[in-house]
């Protein structure tokens, strides 16, 4: 059975980078067809898509944030990782790294989330 | 960008009653197959998929909750709501870049 498990700092300042690790285990990020997401939850926006990682190393971003932000993996650890750069209020949310099985397709596995505060 | 609206925001039901929900998005998730998810998310816990394909349970969800719709317009219907069905419901289309409705909250009268 997959888990995916979020970590990083649960403060972060105006301007600075927020920066999330996501550790899998049970699945390998590298497995055939897996897409690797990182999905935000707003306390008044709700939930919002900010990119993935595809099991071949390729990642694709909401257009909305594309600017700022950047994820990666490390395929040594099993990880995948987001940066968000120049963080405002409007970042605060609970982060989770979730997983599904098709570019298109919905999130069958979901960390259990981080909260992320931004706020001098 | 596909909008995802849900209706109604909330809705109490009494244990065993049937309870309905819908989801409307501005743009058809329809190509062959509906491009649209169930979630449902208890106080405190992640998102956990429900129905995919508009229609299809996951494993293990009771056969209590069901699916239907197509194009713009889905509907959720839990038969007989149970104490455990209390949770925020959301839906997911997954046709073009992911979007998420608001949400319906289900409670208990």
């Amino acid at each position: 059975q997959v888990h995916l498990q979020e970590s990083g700092p649960g403060l972060v300042k105006p301007s600075q980078t927020l920066s999330l690790s996501c550790t899998v285990s049970g699945d390998s990020i590298t497995r055939d067809s897996t897409y690797w997401s990182w999905i935000r939850q707003h306390p008044v926006k709700g939930l919002e898509w900010i990119g993935l990682i595809s099991y071949k190393g390729n990642p694709r971003y909401n257009p909305s944030l594309e600017s700022r932000v950047t994820i990666s993996e490390d395929t040594s650890k099993n990880q995948f990782s987001l940066r968000l750069n120049y963080v405002t209020a409007a970042d605060t949310a609970v982060y989770f790294c979730v997983r599904a099985m098709a570019a298109s397709g919905w999130f069958d596995a979901w960390g259990p989330g981080t909260r992320v505060t931004v706020s001098s | 960008e596909i909008v995802v609206t849900q209706t109604p925001d909330s809705l109490a039901v009494s244990l065993g009653e049937r309870a309905t929900m819908h989801c409307k998005t501005n743009r058809s998730v329809s190509s062959r197959k509906e491009f649209l998810a169930w979630y449902q998310q208890r106080r405190g816990q992640p998102p956990k998929v429900l129905l995919y394909w508009s229609s299809t349970r996951d494993s293990g969800v009771p056969d209590r909750f069901s699916g239907s719709g197509s194009g713009t317009d889905f509907t959720l219907t839990i038969n007989s709501v149970q104490a455990e069905d209390v949770a925020t419901y959301y839906c997911h289309q997954y046709y073009s870049i992911a979007s998420f409705g608001q949400g319906t909250k289900l409670e208990i009268k």
